[in-house]
């Protein structure tokens, strides 16, 4: 079975902290992903990496960013956090390029920032 | 400009019926997949069914089918015998573009199922 594990199912955080959240895979995925999903908007992508040191701008990377030191782990980085990150964080992984296959998702982040 | 429409945000079935939740879709690609994910209250996203552009048939698994029609760009699915199990958010989703490493799932806004006995 594809596993992909997130440090943290909850978690709370103070405005301007710096905020680490990890992704990990288990199948050799080369393509990796950070969503965010709130209420009535679905899902939007923040980031993608195609490859380790590899990433790409999602819809919204405004206030975020990544890391792809190893093929395993994908970190989504908030550099400091505001109370409209308060969301839950979603991590998938995939093997297939575009139009290809299905992604596998973590189980997710719920991120609250006061 | 929205890729992926959902325009039901709540359904309700009784147990043993069968629902079809709605999707439309725009891209000017030839090339492009389609995918249902489920999401219970849990949280997870549960991968169900995919369905490729150049696919002839629509694809099914199980108790779910996708009723795949391009020319509407329109990509429904199918539950048949509904269970109380599938009460869930159900998201439609579109993977665009040609042999291009990663591109990212394009994501409706979700329709929640509730199911009734």
């Amino acid at each position: 079975d594809v596993k992909v594990t997130q440090s943290s199912r909850y978690l709370v955080k103070r405005t301007g902290e710096k905020v680490f959240l990890e992704c990990v895979q288990d199948m050799d995925h080369e393509n990796m992903f950070w969503y965010r999903q709130d209420p009535g908007l679905g899902l939007r992508l923040i980031y993608f990496s195609y490859d380790v040191k590899m990433k790409e701008k999602g819809d919204i990377p405004e206030g975020y960013s990544v890391s792809r030191e190893k093929k395993e782990r994908f970190s989504l980085i908030l550099e400091s956090a505001s109370t409209n990150q308060t969301s839950m964080y979603l991590c998938a992984s995939s093997p297939f390029r575009a139009g290809e296959g299905e992604q596998y998702f973590g189980p997710g982040t719920r991120l609250t920032v006061t | 400009a929205q890729k992926i429409t959902q325009t039901q945000p709540g359904m309700f079935v009784q147990e043993k019926e069968a629902v079809t939740l709605d999707c439309t879709y725009d891209t000017s690609d030839q090339s492009y997949g389609l995918f249902w994910y489920k999401q219970p209250s849990s949280g997870e996203m549960i991968f169900l069914i995919y369905q490729g552009s150049y696919d002839e048939q629509n694809a099914t698994e199980g108790r779910y089918s996708l009723n795949f029609q391009k020319a509407r760009k329109s990509a429904n699915l199918v539950i048949s015998a509904s269970q109380l199990g599938d009460s869930a958010m159900y998201f439609c989703a579109m993977s665009e573009g040609q042999n291009q490493a990663g591109t990212a799932l394009i994501f409706g806004k979700g329709t929640t199922l509730s199911v009734s006995s």
